[in-house]
């Protein structure tokens, strides 16, 4: 049992160019999410995910986009790379963010991917 | 949106010593989890926690969701403990808010 995965874990880019993130669980989570951290701040919400198929915007979605395909892949795109999205990218995973039982709410996270836009 | 406060933003603690960490919130909550942020930036959950008390080891965490906040209490710290607090809520809206963190640093 891996819990979360993230791919990769660093990157480099240049301005203008295209990348995908890709986060994995293997807990048969419904909801899956991508947060931003950019230095001295708390995780900020990009997009979120309620189950296999759906997407929706969080806090800060412009930028990125994601898909959910299958239901333990969660991937974030950047379409065209800037220097304002160079931040450490986390992802997380929930059972059910309405789910049945207290437990069911709670959020496990990846290891983060470290990404800097030249 | 709900907004979280965290206070202490900054802490030094001998070790050994004790801390209790505040996190305030402005909304009723569904969910309030703490998390340890280590030196190599890896996120660690500590507690989840919408209301209640909850001990592990050394760590425990008391929830008063009718007032609003929630305490993180370290006994007997190490310097393992180091790193950065955050307390994050949600309140049904599907938006996990963060708060913005208490720098823990405990020298030896």
């Amino acid at each position: 049992n891996a819990g979360v995965t993230q791919t990769p874990k660093f990157r480099v880019l240049k301005t203008g160019q295209s990348m995908t993130l890709l986060c994995a669980q293997d807990m048969n989570h419904e909801y899956m999410y991508w947060y931003r951290q950019d230095p001295g701040m708390g995780l900020r919400l990009i997009h979120y995910s309620v189950g296999e198929g759906t997407t929706a915007k969080g806090e800060v979605p412009d930028g990125y986009n994601v898909s959910r395909l299958k239901k333990q892949n969660f991937l974030l795109g950047l379409e065209s790379a800037a220097p304002s999205q160079t931040s450490v990218y986390f992802c997380a995973s929930s059972y059910s963010a309405f789910g049945e039982g207290q437990d069911s709410y709670e959020q496990y996270f990846g290891p983060g991917t470290r990404l800097t836009v030249t | 949106g709900i907004q979280v406060e965290q206070s202490p933003p900054d802490l030094i603690l001998q070790e050994g010593a004790n801390s209790t960490l505040r996190c305030n919130f402005s909304d009723s909550v569904n969910n309030l989890q703490w998390f340890h942020q280590n030196p190599w930036g890896q996120l660690i959950n500590l507690f989840y926690i919408p209301s209640g008390t909850k001990q592990n080891g050394r760590l425990s965490a008391t929830t008063v969701a009718t007032e609003r906040y929630s305490l993180l209490y370290i006994s007997s710290s190490q310097t393992t403990d180091s790193g950065v607090y955050f307390c994050a809520v949600d309140n049904y809206g599907q938006n996990f808010v963060f708060g913005p963190g208490t720098r823990l640093s405990v020298l030896p």
